[in-house]
């Protein structure tokens, strides 16, 4: 059974590095699989972030491209998430899963990370 | 990409058959894209329902049901069961890119 889990700060402060670790487990991050991050403002819905192949590449939403990094690191079986410079409005849970946004099939529980001072 | 349109709530009493209707532009729903829907319970993750248009995983019930007509999906619960009320959110992927719904709150009556 596929399991990810999400880690990293849950406090950052306003124009710093918002970055998230999601660990794989049961299955390995270099199979055939493109890995994702989505996330969700408060009571709000969810936004696709962006996500990456097993071989490194990677789409990006357009409204967020310019601030996003995804990458994988197969030595330690997962894939992280770095966005930077963040506001207020990047406060929000998020969620890492696998496969690409038509079919997520496994995600993990989400984290909340909040931007503030 | 805007979100895709979807109704902020739709209702109905056990036993009874719902749909909700997502909205694009022939940009979303065009050519290559894919349709899914996805469920959320409070507190939880999302749940793929309906990939493809149609298409349902394996483990997820007969009742629910996807379809698309120009540039407006749909998805169907028949038999409407408690367990049911949740948000459900649509998505438009199309190989780079790819946008949610604004995402819809079934209410079991």
């Amino acid at each position: 059974q596929v399991q990810l889990q999400e880690s990293g700060p849950g406090l950052v402060k306003p124009s710093g590095t918002l970055s998230l670790t999601c660990a794989v487990s049961g299955g390995s991050i270099s199979s055939s699989y493109w890995w994702s991050w989505v996330r969700q403002p408060p009571g709000k819905g969810l936004e696709w972030i962006g996500e990456i192949s097993h071989s490194g590449s990677t789409n990006y939403n357009p409204s967020l491209k310019s601030r996003v990094t995804i990458s994988v690191d197969k030595s330690k079986n997962h894939f992280s998430l770095r966005l930077t410079p963040v506001t207020a409005a990047d406060t929000a849970v998020y969620y890492c899963a696998r496969g690409q946004l038509r079919d997520l099939d496994y995600w993990g529980q989400g984290t909340l990370v909040t931007v503030s001072s | 990409q805007s979100a895709l349109t979807q109704p902020a709530s739709v209702s109905g009493s056990p036993g009874q058959s719902i749909t909700i209707s997502c909205t694009g532009t022939s940009s979303d729903f065009g050519g290559y894209n894919y349709v899914s829907w996805y469920q959320q319970h409070p507190g939880k993750a999302p749940k793929l329902m309906i990939y493809d248009v149609s298409n349902r995983p394996s483990g997820v019930s007969i009742r629910f049901s996807g379809s698309k007509s120009g540039n407006t999906a749909s998805l169907t619960i028949s038999g409407l069961q408690a367990e049911d009320e949740a948000d459900y959110y649509c998505i438009s992927y199309a190989s780079t890119w790819g946008v949610f719904g604004t995402g819809t709150k079934v209410t079991v009556l």
